[in-house]
C-alpha cells in the first residue's frame, strides 16, 4: 500500500529533550516536506527537500533541523524542543512537479512541557 | 509572494442543504489551487485540483470549484451535504513554475448537523 508513515504519533517530552520524528515514504517521492498545523494558522510549512541531499527552508523554521540522506526518508530533528513546538506535524511527499498531488502522513501530536 | 484566505473559520449547515466554503488568493503569476480535506484524527487528502483548462473542477463525492481568476477566487460547493462531509477543508496555491511551496489556507471546518 502506498502510504507515508510517521513516527510516533503522539510524544510528550520536556523542554530541551532532542528529540526526531520519523517519516517514510514507499512511492519513490522525489519532494517531501513537514508541516506544522496550529488551531486558526492552518499548515505551515516547516522544511522542504527536493531530492536526496537537497533541502531548503520553509516558513517556520526555526528551532528545526531535517536531513535528507536517502530518498525514502526525511526525519525532522527537535535539538532543543521548547513549549511554542506543542503542535501537530504532518509529513507529506509528492512525486514531480507541484501540479501533483502531495500525500500526507497521518500526523504526530507532539507536547513540549 | 502568495496567499491564501479562507474566510469562514466554522460553516455549520444541515444535512442535504448546499454549501460553499470560500477560497481567495493573491499571486502576481499563474498558480495552482488545490482543495484539499482532513477528516477527524487523520492526515489531509487531495479533494480536487484546478490546473488549467476548464475553471470548473469536480471531485469524486460531489464537491465542486470553480477558479475565477478576475475575483481571484476558487470557491468549494457541494449542492446537498451528508454528515460525512463533516471536515476541516483547507484550500492551498502553488505557483505554477515553482516547485517549491504548497501554500494553505487558516482552513473552514465544516459541521453537518443531522
Amino acid at each position: 500500500e502506498a502510504q507515508v508513515t510517521q513516527n510516533p504519533r503522539y510524544l510528550i517530552t520536556v523542554t530541551g529533550k532532542k528529540l526526531t520524528v520519523t517519516c517514510s515514504q514507499n512511492m519513490n517521492h522525489e519532494y517531501m516536506s513537514w508541516y506544522r498545523q496550529d488551531p486558526g494558522l492552518g499548515l505551515r510549512q516547516i522544511y522542504y527537500s527536493m531530492n536526496v541531499e537537497v533541502t531548503d527552508k520553509g516558513d517556520v523554521p526555526e528551532g528545526y533541523k531535517v536531513s535528507r540522506k536517502e530518498k525514502r526518508n526525511f526525519p525532522l530533528i527537535l535539538e532543543s524542543p521548547s513549549p511554542n513546538q506543542t503542535s501537530l506535524y504532518f509529513c507529506a511527499s509528492r512525486f514531480g512537479q507541484s501540479n501533483n498531488e502531495q500525500f500526507f502522513g497521518p500526523g504526530t501530536r507532539l507536547t513540549v512541557l | 509572494a502568495q496567499s491564501v484566505t479562507q474566510l469562514d473559520s466554522q460553516v455549520p449547515v444541515f444535512e442535504e442543504a448546499p454549501v460553499e466554503l470560500r477560497c481567495n488568493y493573491s499571486s502576481s503569476v499563474s498558480v495552482y489551487l488545490f482543495w484539499y480535506v482532513q477528516y477527524p484524527n487523520q492526515g489531509l487528502q487531495l479533494l480536487l485540483k484546478y490546473l488549467s483548462g476548464s475553471t470548473l473542477v469536480e471531485s469524486i463525492n460531489g464537491f465542486e470549484a470553480e477558479f475565477n481568476k478576475s475575483q481571484t477566487s476558487f470557491h468549494l460547493r457541494k449542492p446537498s451535504v451528508h454528515i460525512s462531509d463533516t471536515a476541516e477543508y483547507f484550500c492551498a496555491v502553488s505557483e505554477a513554475h515553482n516547485t517549491d511551496k504548497l501554500i494553505f489556507g487558516t482552513g473552514t471546518r465544516l459541521q453537518v448537523f443531522p
